[in-house]
């Protein structure tokens, strides 16, 4: 069974930064492509960032480009999302997404549950 | 960035009715379009991958056409368990999501 299952989320004052994890099993991690997909409080999916099998093409939305830096450990099987500089508009529950492609170019057909990030002083 | 708008925002509808909704690309994206839907407190479930090809475990009543710049999912049955939110994305290049389609019962 697929498994994606996010941590780190949590209450952090505007300026502030933030780890996110996720840790993916049954599956072969390095063969796929992997994201960052946020959802704001009653608002629409946003993509975040995304990391190819290889690192080799990486991603962010504009809102977070040179704020957000997305990484990845295929030896763990873990995929991060390290965010600086943050905003109350950033509050969001971010869910972590496996790519059905190598490269950041499929649909999204595995998605863990989500942590919950709030910016708030 | 590739804009993506989808149309209606939100529609009302019977079970047993025909449902299209619809989503323009704001640039050529070829067929690198997927559909999702979403639950209220669910993480969102790939429906249509590549325009018109259907994730395993999709029920067939789900179907997606176009290319280039405009797309569609259809619903052709509505099931209860259909009303959700639905949302196209393109993968042309990195992804952009549109707005959503919320799917109520009238």
């Amino acid at each position: 069974e697929v498994q994606l299952v996010e941590s780190g989320g949590g209450l952090v004052q505007p300026g502030r930064s933030l780890r996110l994890s996720c840790a993916v099993s049954g599956l072969t991690f390095d063969d796929y492509a992997m994201h960052w997909v946020r959802q704001a409080p009653g608002k629409g999916l946003e993509w975040v960032s995304g990391i190819s099998w290889n690192r080799g093409s990486i991603g962010y939305a504009d809102s977070v480009k040179g704020r957000f830096i997305i990484s990845r450990d295929n030896a763990r099987n873990s995929l991060y999302l390290q965010m600086n500089s943050l905003r109350a508009e950033d509050t969001a529950l971010y869910y972590c997404a496996k790519d059905r492609a190598t490269g950041i170019r499929g649909g999204l057909d595995y998605w863990g549950q989500g942590t919950l990030v709030t910016v708030s002083s | 960035d590739i804009q993506m708008t989808q149309s209606p925002s939100s529609l009302s509808a019977s079970v047993g009715d025909r449902v299209t909704i619809t989503c323009r690309a704001s640039q050529s994206i070829s067929n690198y379009l997927n559909w999702y839907q979403q639950k209220p407190g669910k993480a969102p479930n790939l429906l249509i991958y590549a325009a018109s090809s259907l994730q395993s475990g999709v029920p067939s009543r789900f179907s997606g056409s176009g290319s280039g710049t405009d797309f569609t999912l259809t619903i052709s049955s509505l099931h209860p368990e259909d009303f959700a939110t639905y949302y196209c994305q393109q993968s042309y290049r990195f992804l952009t999501f549109g707005g959503g389609t919320k799917v109520e019962i009238k």
